[in-house]
């Protein structure tokens, strides 16, 4: 198994492009979550789902969207990037209430 | 929402033992703890369950007082490979994927 894979692994955009971070897992998880991380902060869940179809926003939504349509992948949108979101982003996977199981992250910079 | 974590950093000489602490102000489904060293993902450690259950690593224990919303994970004997930063999710329902992460607690183990 390859568990949870995410690309690109880094990027760079400028301020007003748009673009799709990847995330597929391979252990037939429900439950998947996008969260981002801050240098030195802890993680700020973006949205998650709880199977495919449904998703819900987490507490900091805006300017990212989500779909899932199918069980394996999760793809995080940004629609016009924006300097605050340069951080990495994270996404987990799990199966019921047992643990996250997270991706090797992308690190995004915003110019 | 976000549980709160204290202290924000510890450091210990090898040997020595340390607790870190998660509070909530909302009644709580789960608490999980994990580890990130720096430039990986977060790594489980620990899962408590409202009701007792617990899973997790042999060597790893933490505790779960539900009437005060509080958690504890406990460090003994320490040695190098425990540095890191430690975070603590937490769920308030079960079932709806919506885990929200404390700001963490950097531990460095000393020589």
């Amino acid at each position: 198994n390859a568990g949870v894979t995410q690309t690109p692994k880094f990027q760079v955009l400028k301020t007003g492009q748009s673009m799709t971070l990847q995330c597929a897992q391979d252990m037939n998880h429900e439950y998947m979550s996008w969260y981002r991380q801050d240098p030195g902060m802890g993680l700020r869940l973006i949205h998650y789902s709880v199977g495919a179809g449904i998703t819900d926003q987490g507490e900091v939504p805006n300017g990212y969207n989500v779909s899932r349509s199918t069980t394996e992948d999760f793809p995080l949108r940004l629609l016009s990037a924006a300097p605050s979101q340069t951080s990495v982003y994270f996404c987990a996977s799990r199966f019921g209430t047992d643990e996250q199981y997270f991706g090797p992250g992308t690190r995004l910079t915003v110019t | 929402q976000q549980p709160v974590q204290s202290p924000q950093a510890v450091i210990l000489r090898e040997g020595e033992d340390a607790v870190i602490n998660c509070s909530s102000s909302k009644a709580l489904y789960s608490v999980h703890w994990y580890r990130q060293k720096h430039g990986e993902a977060p790594v489980f450690l620990m899962i408590l369950l409202k009701g007792g259950e617990q899973k997790g690593h042999e060597k790893i224990s933490a505790s779960f007082n539900e009437k005060k919303q509080q958690s504890s994970l406990y460090l003994t004997a320490s040695q190098l490979s425990y540095s890191g930063t430690y975070f603590c999710g937490t769920e308030a329902l079960r079932g709806n994927n919506d885990m929200r992460f404390g700001a963490g607690t950097r531990l460095t183990v000393k020589p």
